[in-house]
């Protein structure tokens, strides 16, 4: 089974628009970290936002917010006020796994989104 | 703060030819890693290391891949002998350790394609 899926594989908004790109994600471990990514066309993976299983108030970063609903196991990543340079894929990611001395926690990537931000 | 490195940017080779790529993580951080995407999915873990040890390389083809991280810093990736599959991006990423909320800093990638 997938543990991080994200449904949609492209989605469009507009300038000034807020957006959500959604992410669900299966563990049976109660201790887990969700993480999101942006990834540009130029490659490089740059960490946006986390939250922790165990965080009662959604994460929040600047224009960037988590909306997480554990019981639903979703981490919806909201973009308020696009911009341009938004447009990148977006990747969802989790942490979880308990390995001696808490050394192994592996971190599993969805698919992506590719958000395009349109003038 | 300087952020991850890697080289080189581009690589192109012929199937069953070696190659081989460098990393070197933010300093101070204890961890590195080393990811495969191929294009349209998501980075996968290839090996991970904690100082200079192996934490996790379960993912790693070692038939063909090989990694090392001498004196706990730099690190090297090595695909020998490379196969068509093996084309994909390959980023390196280092965090300052290993617990839940540390994020991993990646760098930009190569980009390896297979002739």
């Amino acid at each position: 089974a997938q543990k991080i899926t994200q449904t949609q594989p492209g989605m469009f908004v507009q300038e000034k628009e807020a957006v959500t790109l959604d992410c669900t994600y299966d563990t049976s471990d109660p201790s887990y970290g969700l993480f999101w990514y942006k990834q540009p066309s130029s490659g490089e993976m740059i960490f946006l936002i986390y939250q922790g299983s165990y965080d009662q108030q959604n994460a929040t970063e600047g224009r960037y917010s988590l909306n997480f609903q554990k019981a639903r196991k979703s981490a919806n990543l909201v973009i308020s006020a696009s911009q341009l340079g938004d447009s990148a894929m977006y990747f969802c990611a989790m942490r979880e796994g308990r390995g001696s001395g808490g050394s192994n926690y592996k971190l599993t990537f969805g698919k992506g989104t590719l958000l395009t931000v349109n003038p | 703060e300087a952020g991850v490195a890697q080289s080189p940017r581009y690589k192109i080779i012929e199937k069953r030819q070696s190659v081989a790529f460098w990393c070197n993580p933010i300093s101070g951080h204890a961890t590195l890693y080393w990811y495969q995407q191929i294009l349209g999915q998501g980075p996968k873990l290839l090996i991970q290391f904690q100082n200079n040890g192996v934490v996790d390389d379960s993912q790693l083809p070692k038939d063909r891949f090989s990694a090392e991280r001498l004196k706990g810093v730099d690190s090297t990736l090595k695909i020998q002998p490379a196969k068509l599959e093996d084309s994909a991006v390959y980023l390196c990423a280092s965090s300052l350790g290993v617990l839940r909320n540390q994020p991993q800093h990646f760098g930009d990638g190569t980009r390896l394609s297979i002739l």
